[in-house]
């Protein structure tokens, strides 16, 4: 599996845009760019994913880098029901359902 | 949208006794389904890959006769600790993927494992 990069922990002051980084220098061609988030004692939630443009959600927008080595998740307006860890996953095709691999993540602190 | 619902949403249970684990998937049919162990501040582990109707495909290190998971419908897996022990003590987490769209996967809530 290709490998991410994030950093451990971030902070971001409440009602502010929040970017969280991740790197994927491996990344193959055919790999989408997923992000999940896991709240405290709850399993993870999607949020957004992509493979080469930029998308957006109701949740959340993902830049992707132009050589698709890097992305980046933006929250617009954190609130602090968004204090959760973030997860940057790469997921590839072909081979039907694909099982996942997280890593450590992105400890988001969100200060009111 | 699509939900995915775990049961017991936590165990205590004594070293010994066998735990079962139910993974359902409420609104949409899964031909797959993962678990995952989750232990305190840590990431979540694959544990296996349970597929409908065959065997689950298990990570290495994981004791396929300690964790049994069987699959029985495309809405049902179940995830059985044989023997517990505190050691087994963790947080469970059982995602599905949804039969025809190969990029999601949607999480349960989890169940939080303690053995005494």
């Amino acid at each position: 599996d290709a490998k991410t990069t994030q950093p451990n922990s971030m902070e971001s002051n409440e009602e502010e845009p929040v970017h969280l980084p991740c790197n994927h220098s491996t990344i193959s061609g055919t790999d989408y760019i997923h992000w999940y988030r896991q709240l405290p004692s709850q399993g993870p939630e999607y949020v957004i994913h992509g493979l080469t443009s930029n998308v957006n959600n109701r949740m959340a927008s993902l830049a992707i880098a132009e050589d698709r080595k890097s992305s980046t998740l933006i929250l617009h307006r954190a609130t602090l029901r968004d204090a959760a860890v973030y997860y940057c996953i790469l997921t590839c095709i072909p081979g039907g359902y694909q099982k996942v691999t997280f890593g450590i993540g992105t400890k988001l602190q969100v200060i009111p | 949208g699509a939900v995915v619902s775990q049961h017991p949403s936590w165990v205590i249970c004594k070293s010994g006794t066998s735990v079962k684990i139910e993974c359902r998937s409420l609104d949409f049919q899964a031909t797959t389904m993962f678990w995952y162990r989750q232990f305190p501040k840590q990431s979540l582990m694959l544990m296996a890959t349970s597929n409908e109707g065959s065997k689950a495909t298990y990570e290495q290190g994981v004791e396929k006769d300690k964790f049994l998971i069987n699959h029985a419908s495309l809405t049902l897996s179940t995830l059985t600790v044989t023997s517990a022990h505190p050691e087994d003590s963790s947080f469970y987490i059982c995602s599905a993927a949804e039969t025809g769209k190969r990029y999601e996967q949607y999480f349960g809530p989890g169940t939080r494992l303690t053995v005494t």
